[in-house]
C-alpha cells in the first residue's frame, strides 16, 4: 500500500516561513491535497489537487508537487496557523493520509 | 451553507455493532461521493470509506474490510456506516465528509464527528 511520511513536528518563527513535507514514491504523479486542523475541530481543506487554495484560504497559504515530494508551504506565519497538517492522496482506490505535522509558531 | 451532522455514536462493548450516521443539508447530497475517516484520540486522520452517489461502488480500508459498510440513502439526505465486530482499535471519532471530486478524492466538506468507544 501506498504511505506517505510527514515530518512529526515543524518550527517557525512568526512571520517566516514554514514548509511541511509530504514524502512518497513518485509523489509527483499524484495530486496531492492538504488539510489544517486545530485542536478540537474537523480538519480544512487548505490546498488541493497540488497548489490550488480552495475560496477563503488566504494567499499565505501555497503547495507544490515534484518528483518525490510534495511541499505546503505557509508564508508570513501566524499564531493562528499553528495545527497539524495532513497531506493525502488517492491511490489504487482507497484514499492515503500522512501522518500528520504539528506546526509550531514561535 | 453545507452542513454535515454525525450521530449514532457511543459506547460499545468489543465484538458489539454500532450504526453511524450523517445527515447532509445545503447541497445537492445525490451528486456527491461520500467518505468516512476516524480519528484516534490523540492520534492522526486514517481514512475508513467511500461511496460512490448512487451506492453501488464502495471502498474500504483494509482494516475495515468486512466488518464495516458504508451505504447511503439519497431520498433522505443521509449517509450511514454500519460497524459490526468492533475492536478496541475502532475506537475514533468518525467524521463524514464530502468529496469535492470524485477523479481524484478530496474532501471539501467535514461534519464535527461523532465519538466511538469500544471498551468493556
Amino acid at each position: 500500500s501506498y504511505e506517505l511520511t510527514q515530518p512529526l513536528s515543524v518550527s517557525v518563527a512568526l512571520g517566516q516561513t514554514a514548509r511541511i513535507t509530504c514524502g512518497g514514491n513518485n509523489i509527483g504523479s499524484k495530486n496531492v491535497h492538504w488539510y489544517q486542523q486545530k485542536p478540537g475541530q474537523a480538519p480544512v481543506l487548505v490546498i488541493y489537487r497540488d497548489s490550488y487554495r480552495p475560496s477563503g484560504i488566504p494567499e499565505r497559504f501555497s503547495g507544490s508537487n515534484s518528483g518525490n515530494t510534495a511541499t505546503l508551504t505557509i508564508s508570513r506565519a501566524q499564531a493562528g496557523d499553528e495545527a497539524d497538517y495532513y497531506c493525502q492522496v488517492w491511490d489504487s482506490s482507497t484514499v492515503v493520509f500522512g501522518g500528520g505535522t504539528k506546526l509550531t509558531v514561535l | 451553507e453545507v452542513q454535515l451532522v454525525e450521530s449514532g455514536g457511543g459506547l460499545v462493548q468489543p465484538g458489539g455493532s454500532l450504526r453511524l450516521s450523517c445527515a447532509a443539508s445545503g447541497f445537492t447530497f445525490s451528486s456527491y461521493w461520500m467518505h468516512w475517516v476516524r480519528q484516534a484520540p490523540g492520534k492522526g486522520l486514517v481514512w475508513v470509506s467511500r461511496i460512490n452517489t448512487y451506492g453501488s461502488s464502495t471502498s474500504y480500508a483494509d482494516s475495515v474490510k468486512g466488518r464495516f459498510t458504508i451505504s447511503r440513502d439519497n431520498a433522505k439526505n443521509t449517509l450511514y456506516l454500519q460497524m459490526n465486530s468492533l475492536r478496541a482499535e475502532d475506537t475514533a471519532v468518525y467524521y463524514c465528509a464530502r468529496d469535492a471530486d470524485a477523479a481524484i478524492a478530496f474532501i471539501d466538506y467535514w461534519g464535527q464527528g461523532t465519538l466511538v468507544t469500544v471498551s468493556s
